[in-house]
C-alpha cells in the first residue's frame, strides 16, 4: 500500500518568513495530493491540492509543487503570520472514485510575531 | 468547500456505555464517508468506510462489533462505539467527498471522546 513520509515533524519560522513542507510518497499510481491545516481541537481543513498532471498550484501564500519523477510534494508558505500556526498534515491518494487518502505524520508549525 | 458537519463536538461517558456520533454532509449527497481515529500529536488513521445502504469496510485491527457505524441516507452516517471504555478515549473525525468531486475530501469538525 501506500506510504507518506513528512519531515519536518515541527518547524518554527518568525512571522514574515517562508515555511516549506515536505513529503514523499511511495505509490507511483497516487495521483492526488491534498494538503490539510489543523487547528488544535478541529477537523482538518483542505487548504490546497495538486494533481499529478501539473507541477505547481499556487494560491495567494500557499503554494504546493509535485515532482512525480521523484514521488515527492511540498507545501510553501510564504510572508508567514501566527494565524498559520497549526498541524499540517499532506496525504496522496489515487484520484478514482473514492480512493482512500494515506495521510503523513504532520507538522507542527508555529509561527512567532 | 462543501460543508461536513459532526455531533456532538465533545462528549464524556461512562465506562460500559454506548456513544453514538453523527457525520453530515450539509451541501451535498455522499455515498461514501470516512471515519478516522486520531491520537494526540499523531495522524489521522482510517477506521472504516461507510457507505451508503450498505454494511462499512472496516480497516483491518478495528473491531465492527465495537465501532458500529451506520449509513442510512445520503447525508448521515452515524459511528456508535459501544461499550466504551477508558482506551476508546480519542478524537474521532469523519470525512466526505462530494460525488463530482473525486477524491477532494472535506472533514468534519472532530468528536472529542472521554471514556471515564
Amino acid at each position: 500500500g501506500e506510504n507518506v513520509e513528512q519531515h519536518p515533524s515541527t518547524l518554527s519560522v518568525q512571522e514574515g518568513d517562508s515555511a516549506v513542507i515536505k513529503c514523499t510518497y511511495s505509490d507511483s499510481a497516487s495521483n492526488y495530493f491534498p494538503w490539510y491545516k489543523q487547528e488544535l481541537g478541529k477537523g482538518p481543513q483542505l487548504i490546497i491540492d495538486i494533481r499529478s498532471n501539473v507541477g505547481e498550484k499556487k494560491d495567494q501564500r500557499i503554494a504546493v509543487t509535485l515532482n512525480k519523477t521523484a514521488k515527492h510534494f511540498s507545501l510553501h508558505i510564504t510572508e508567514t503570520q501566527p494565524e498559520d500556526s497549526a498541524v499540517y498534515f499532506c496525504a496522496a491518494s489515487i484520484d478514482s472514485g473514492y480512493s482512500t487518502l494515506t495521510f503523513g505524520k504532520g507538522t507542527m508549525l508555529l509561527v512567532s510575531p | 468547500g462543501a460543508v461536513v458537519s459532526q455531533h456532538p463536538s465533545r462528549v464524556i461517558c461512562k465506562s460500559g456505555t454506548s456513544v453514538k456520533i453523527e457525520c453530515r454532509s450539509l451541501d451535498f449527497q455522499a455515498t461514501t464517508m470516512f471515519w478516522y481515529r486520531q491520537f494526540p500529536k499523531q495522524s489521522l488513521m482510517l477506521m472504516a468506510t461507510s457507505n451508503e445502504g450498505s454494511k462499512a469496510t472496516y480497516e483491518q485491527g478495528v473491531e465492527k462489533d465495537k465501532f458500529l457505524i451506520n449509513h442510512a441516507s445520503l447525508t448521515l452516517s452515524t459511528l456508535t462505539v459501544t461499550s466504551a471504555h477508558p482506551e476508546d478515549s480519542s478524537f474521532y473525525i469523519c470525512s466526505a467527498s462530494p460525488p463530482m468531486g473525486g477524491t477532494e475530501a472535506f472533514f468534519g469538525q472532530g468528536t472529542r471522546l472521554t471514556v471515564v
